[in-house]
Parts: C-alpha cells; sequence; structure tokens
C-alpha cells in the first residue's frame, strides 16, 4: 500500500518561497509521473505539475514562470518550489500519484494522495 | 486549455435516492475523465476514471457515464457517508489537467 507522507513551512511572507516535500512509502518512484495539486481555501483543485523518475517535468502553464518540481530517487521522494509567492498562493498543497496503469509511466487520474499542508501567504 | 463545468452547484437529495451530477467539457476529453470525492478536511478520493471504471474499493453504487464532452456521475441509494463534494476531472489535454468547480451534494 503505497503512502504520500509531505511537509514543509506553512506560514509564508510575500515574494518568499514555497517549498514542499513528498516522500513516498511502499512502492518506487519508477513507472509514475509524481504531482502537485493544490486547493486554496474554500475553492476547487488546481492542477500545479508533475514529475517522473527521470527527472521530465510537465508544469501548469499559469505557474510555470515560479515552479521547480524535482525528484531525489536516493530518498524516494519529490519537491516543490514556488517562488514570489502572493496571498494568491495560499492553498493546501497535496502530493498526488496517479492510478496504476499499464502504460510505461501512468500519468492522468490520481489515486493516492498526501494529506495536504496548510500553506499561507500573509504579512 | 480545457475548461470543466459542474452542474448543479449544490444539489439536494434523500438519503436512499438516487443522485445525478453532471460534468461538461469545453471540448472533446474522450473518455479521459475522472470523477473525485471530497470531504471536509481530507483529500480528494478517487470513485471512477476512464469515464465509467471505479477506482479500487468503490462502492457499486458509483457509476460514471458519458464521452466525449458530456458525462455524468450517479450514485445510487445514497448514504449518509455520500454527502461531500465531487469534482470531475479531464485527463486528455494537458498541461493543465482541469478540474471542474465542484457539486456540494447536501442532505435533503
Amino acid at each position: 500500500q503505497v503512502q504520500l507522507q509531505q511537509w514543509g513551512a506553512g506560514l509564508l511572507k510575500p515574494s518568499e518561497t514555497l517549498s514542499l516535500t513528498c516522500a513516498v512509502y511502499g512502492g518506487s518512484l519508477n513507472h509514475y509521473y509524481w504531482n502537485w495539486v493544490r486547493q486554496p481555501p474554500g475553492k476547487g483543485l488546481e492542477w500545479i505539475g508533475e514529475i517522473d523518475h527521470l527527472g521530465r517535468t510537465v508544469y501548469n502553464p499559469s505557474l510555470r514562470s515560479r515552479l521547480r518540481i524535482s525528484i531525489d530517487t536516493s530518498k524516494n521522494q519529490f519537491s516543490l518550489s514556488l517562488n514570489s509567492v502572493t496571498a494568491a498562493d495560499t492553498a493546501v498543497y497535496f502530493c498526488a500519484r496517479p492510478v496504476d496503469c499499464s502504460a510505461t509511466i501512468c500519468t492522468g487520474p490520481f489515486e493516492v494522495w498526501g494529506r495536504g499542508t496548510l500553506v499561507t501567504v500573509s504579512s | 486549455e480545457v475548461v470543466m463545468t459542474q452542474s448543479p452547484g449544490t444539489l439536494y437529495v434523500s438519503p436512499g435516492e438516487r443522485a445525478t451530477l453532471s460534468c461538461r467539457a469545453s471540448q472533446s476529453v474522450i473518455g479521459n475523465l475522472a470523477w473525485y470525492q471530497q470531504k471536509p478536511g481530507q483529500a480528494p478520493r478517487l470513485l471512477i476514471y476512464g469515464a465509467s471504471v471505479r477506482a479500487a474499493g468503490v462502492p457499486e453504487r458509483f457509476s460514471g457515464s458519458g464521452s466525449g464532452r458530456d458525462f455524468t456521475l450517479t450514485i445510487s441509494g445514497l448514504q449518509a457517508e455520500d454527502f461531500a463534494v465531487y469534482y470531475c476531472q479531464q485527463y486528455n489535454n494537458w498541461p493543465p489537467y482541469t478540474f471542474g468547480q465542484g457539486t456540494r451534494l447536501q442532505i435533503k
């Protein structure tokens, strides 16, 4: 049973950099694109981006200029970095893994989720 | 970007009855459509993918249908634990993957 455990700073000031990490337990990083999704308080879900075990990334165009997703296969972890944050970046951030598939690398619908980290941006 | 529109925004249904939730894409997503359930303070839970395939452990009372632009999630015999917010997501055209704004299912 794969589990995702995430952590990172929960309170930031405007212009600072948001940093979160998600550790994968009970499974390998291979075979999947690993994702970040966020949800502003009381609002819907927004996909942030994804990375595979080779470090190939796909980003939401709306965030691309401020976004970096990285992976550390030695620690079975992947990370999110979002710079120049504003109050609009206040949200619960989730890491997520796609449902298993028959392809070489799975992407698409998200079956396994972290518990979420509330990140608040406030001066 | 594919825009996903869910209706209604809030749906009131009595326990034991059937709920029908709709999701429309701004362009065809073929059958690459997923449904999620989210309860307060929790991560979303995948219910349906491929428009009609139930995810592991999802009860049979949840069913999905549709293709192209129009999709439906049906919950038969509503139980107390089913009252939550439901989101659809397209994963046919990305980046980005996009979600609908959600339908809140409330007890009537």
